[in-house]
């Protein structure tokens, strides 16, 4: 049963280009959740979803983040004209029917 | 607003000794309580969970305390081993909203050998 994947696990890219963040949850979990961590500090909430529907996106900056949860695929989180400050480990976790959320590996965004 | 907070940065212990992490929230709202730990480029993996019914929960070397008069927890390993050095984190939910979990900065054990 593989676990959570994310993919890529690490990303570089220059000032004002797109971040593509992608993350597949454990087989029969429906529940997804995006989280950043800057150096130094502990994970931040950003986005809850399930499938199709943001179910609570309190933790996102208001402009240039977005994610989604498509009906097939991936949920992916995306960040638009990304900035020095973004750079930071992107953690995806997933959750079945508990509360235990479990996480995938990161995706290391570093911002040049 | 850091509603979990980890206050120890760091904690070196003896191998076969005790280890133990604390944890203080500040939500009231929060009713359940995990236990992450994270080795370096790698995800948080899920360690213990205790919920707020109850004030213990022990699952082999470890075992979490709750006192929620005192918004306070506690991870105990026992007996610590090299292999637990690590990240620990501390994470908190509030299960009647969106389960989203609230993280510590965390602690950094080191289990000398």
């Amino acid at each position: 049963n593989a676990g959570v994947m994310q993919n890529p696990r690490h990303l570089v890219r220059r000032r004002g280009q797109e971040a593509r963040l992608r993350c597949s949850p454990m087989k029969g979990h429906s529940h997804v959740y995006w989280y950043r961590q800057l150096p130094e500090e502990g994970l931040k909430f950003m986005v809850y979803l399930q499938k199709e529907n943001i179910i609570d996106e309190s933790g996102m900056p208001k402009e240039r983040f977005s994610a989604e949860f498509p009906k097939e695929g991936p949920s992916i989180l995306r960040i638009q004209q990304v900035v020095r400050g973004d750079s930071a480990a992107y953690f995806c976790a997933s959750s079945g029917a508990g509360n235990e959320q479990f996480f995938g590996p990161g995706t290391r965004l570093t911002v040049l | 607003d850091q509603q979990v907070k980890q206050n120890s940065p760091s904690l070196s212990v003896q191998e076969g000794r005790i280890s133990i992490l604390n944890c203080d929230y500040t939500n009231s709202m929060f009713d359940y309580f995990l236990w992450y730990k994270k080795y370096p480029a790698e995800g948080p993996t899920f360690l213990i969970s205790i919920s707020s019914i109850k004030d213990k929960n022990e699952d082999g070397r470890f075992t979490v305390f709750l006192n929620k008069s005192a918004k306070h927890l506690s991870l105990h390993i026992v007996p610590s081993q090299p292999g637990d050095s690590a990240v620990y984190f501390c994470a908190a939910s509030a299960t009647t909203g969106a389960n989203n979990l609230f993280f510590g900065t965390g602690t950094r054990l080191t289990v000398i050998p």
